[in-house]
């Protein structure tokens, strides 16, 4: 059974950092792409950032680039995303979807429950 | 930057057909992947590729993709199929992930 378990979530001040984990099982971690997407309160889904399988690419969203580094240990099967320089638009609750295909144009197969960001003084 | 729109809002009686588009330039041209997510659960994919339906999703739901609409259609709507709906695909020129905006599905 495929689990994906987010976590390091919590409450920052603004300018502030945070490191998000996802720990992957019941799959061959190191051939899925791994991505996070987040969702502000009441709002869309929004795209941040991509590791692709094999490839080892890299993608990330405007709203992110300079401040995000997404990262990825095939070795224990976990996904993280260094958040820097946090503003109060980057609280959402924060998922990381599994691509089976591997690559950055296939669908979001798998998905965990998400972990809540906050960003406040 | 490319952008996908949705209606945000659509209402059907059950046992009718619903029917949600996905607006985009030359969107025919991409692949288009179609999410249900319920109130505090994560997303789920219903429709991939345009028109596969992964193992485990109701025959009910089906999508196609063409000029610059894509839909995705659930017929004989039923109470549990009240959620919100997200189109999504990969914009190559830009190497982004691009969601829509989301389509609330009301069953009266």
């Amino acid at each position: 059974e495929v689990q994906l378990l987010e976590s390091g979530g919590g409450l920052v001040q603004p300018g502030g950092s945070l490191r998000l984990s996802c720990a992957a099982s019941g799959f061959t971690f190191s051939n899925f792409a791994m991505s996070w997407v987040r969702q502000a309160p009441g709002k869309g889904l929004e795209w941040v950032s991509t590791f692709s399988g094999s490839g080892r690419l890299i993608y990330y969203a405007d709203s992110v680039k300079g401040r995000f580094t997404i990262s990825r240990d095939d070795s224990k099967n976990t996904l993280y995303l260094q958040m820097n320089s946090l503003r109060a638009e980057d609280t959402a609750v924060y998922y990381c979807p599994a691509s089976k295909e591997g690559y950055s144009g296939s669908p979001f197969d798998y998905w965990g429950q998400g972990t809540l960001v906050t960003v406040s003084s | 930057s490319y952008v996908l729109t949705q209606p945000p809002s659509l209402s059907v009686a059950p046992g009718k057909t619903a029917r949600i588009t996905c607006g985009g330039n030359n969107i025919g041209s991409k692949s288009v992947h179609w999410y249900q997510q319920k109130p505090g659960q994560a997303p789920l994919v219903v429709i991939s590729y345009d028109s596969d339906r992964p193992s485990g999703i109701p025959e009910r739901f089906s999508g196609s993709n063409s000029g610059n609409t894509a839909t995705l259609t659930i017929n004989r709507v039923e109470a549990g199929d009240e959620a919100d709906y997200y189109c999504q695909v990969w914009d190559s020129s830009s190497d982004h992930v691009v969601f829509g905006g989301g389509t609330r599905l009301t069953v009266l």
